[in-house]
């Protein structure tokens, strides 16, 4: 079976600071890895995924994440956020051979002005 | 293409009624998933098919659920009856076969409200 958790589910973050919002998984067999950001009333839309090889990837908006297979993370970052990043991020994993995702139960990203 | 398409966008019922949410998915996708979000869940999936054929149903919650894919442009979601616990939004998603490289597109969703 696999799991997803994301600790902290709400961050605030002023304006033009760096935002790094976590996420942990487990998992019996290998997964892919993926961000998806979902803004108010809308539905869910991919930011970033990782499926092998370089362990840092870059998503749209400026965000990246980076693989820790020892530590099994998968933690998004931004160097600087706007206002417009105010959204729920959702980490989650797709067991190797299946279509399905596994989302953790999301983070609510507030950035303040 | 208009993107994954669920209708309604909301929908208030009593307690006992019969709920169907309906998902288009984007043409030439094999697989289409059902979610229910919740705040004290996150998003579950609930079922998903595969070019019309489900393939894990281990998410539906309980037998007045079910979900139907008639063909590959349609898919239902039926509660029956409902129940105030069912308040939740439901996605539909869609994704093409592939691989991992392939995403998952996401409708806007259908927010239920069982009173």
């Amino acid at each position: 079976a696999q799991s997803v958790t994301q600790l902290d589910s709400q961050v605030p973050v002023f304006e033009e600071a760096p935002v790094e919002l976590r996420c942990n998984y487990s998992s019996s067999v290998s997964v892919y890895l993926f961000w998806y950001v979902q803004y108010p009333n809308q539905g869910l839309q991919l930011l970033l995924k990782y499926l092998s090889g370089s362990t840092l990837v870059k998503g749209i908006n400026g965000f990246e994440a980076e693989f820790n297979k020892s530590q099994t993370s998968f933690h998004l970052r931004k160097p600087s956020v706007h206002i417009s990043d105010t959204a729920e991020y959702f980490c989650a994993v797709s067991p190797a051979g299946t279509y399905k995702y596994i989302f953790g139960t999301g983070t609510r990203l507030k950035v303040l002005a | 293409d208009a993107g994954v398409i669920q209708s309604p966008r909301h929908e208030v019922t009593e307690m006992g009624q019969e709920v169907t949410l309906r998902c288009k998915p984007i043409s030439g996708h094999d697989y289409l998933f059902w979610y229910r979000q919740t705040m004290m869940r996150g998003l579950e999936l609930l079922i998903y098919f595969n070019n019309n054929v489900p393939i894990d149903d281990s998410g539906m919650p309980e037998d007045r659920f079910s979900a139907k894919m008639p063909n590959a442009s349609f898919s239902t979601l039926k509660i029956q009856p409902s129940e105030p616990r069912d308040s939740a939004v439901y996605f539909c998603a869609s994704r093409r076969a592939g691989g991992a490289n392939t995403e998952a597109f996401f409708g806007q969703g259908t927010r239920l409200t069982v009173v």
